[in-house]
């Protein structure tokens, strides 16, 4: 039962557009939602995260937008560098009222390239 | 600060064996968290340890085990090695909200 999905295993951009790589989740319980990068033989690198109160937040070149109705989560990066290539994963968490906030559950991870 | 360091980065155990892998979090990070990355499966949860008490836990077997010592720092175990156990394992220490930072990861490879 994969509840954290990212359907496009890679995604190829040209150097200055737009990147849009995408996330669909199931458990409408999860309550915060993370981007991470990451590139191979390392650990991922935290990039963006959002509540589930938000639709929208931005930091710098990267914008993370989540449609709770859809449960779907998307991240922008604009404009694509070629250092931005790597494996993207987003990643979903439950509520830390509740003592969820420790438990990552991650979608299996898009590869970014971002050629010059 | 100094960010979230893993020991060993790289080991070759055989099977049947037995590994100790350690985590010291960030400066003041209390929440460790543990994962396991494999082709196959990607990035799995193995469990949270939060004040040295294990917080939450994921769907893994009993051989895979952990704790964490006053000062935050922690250790997981995996007994009886199995080829399968053959993985990234991955630490990340929180200071509370639900952004955690990953180490480097230690390369476990069972032969």
């Amino acid at each position: 039962d994969q509840q954290v999905k990212q359907n496009s295993p890679s995604l190829s951009v040209q150097e200055g557009r737009i990147s849009i790589l995408n996330c669909d989740y199931t458990n409408s319980m999860f309550d915060y939602f993370l981007w991470y990068k990451k590139y191979p033989a390392e650990g991922p690198t935290f990039l963006i995260s959002i509540s589930s109160i938000k639709d929208k937040n931005e930091d710098g070149r990267f914008t993370v937008f989540l449609n709770k109705s859809a449960k779907h989560l998307s991240l922008h990066i604009v404009p694509s560098q070629p250092g931005d290539s790597a494996v993207y994963f987003c990643a979903a968490s439950g509520n830390m009222i509740y003592n969820q906030g420790g438990k990552l559950i991650f979608g299996q991870g898009t590869e970014l390239s971002v050629k010059p | 600060k100094a960010g979230v360091t893993q020991t060993p980065r790289y080991l070759i155990k055989t099977r049947g064996q037995q590994v100790t892998l350690s985590c010291s979090p960030i400066s003041g990070h209390r929440s460790v968290s543990w994962y396991q990355q494999t082709p196959g499966q990607g990035l799995q949860f193995l469990f949270e340890y939060f004040s040295e008490t294990q917080r939450n836990k994921g769907n893994f077997p009993g051989r895979f085990s952990g704790r964490q010592f006053s000062n935050s720092r922690s250790e997981m175990n995996v007994s009886t090695l199995e080829l399968g156990d053959s993985a990234l394992y991955l630490c990340a220490s929180s200071n509370g909200r639900t952004e955690q930072y990953f180490g480097p990861g230690t390369r476990l490879t069972v032969t």
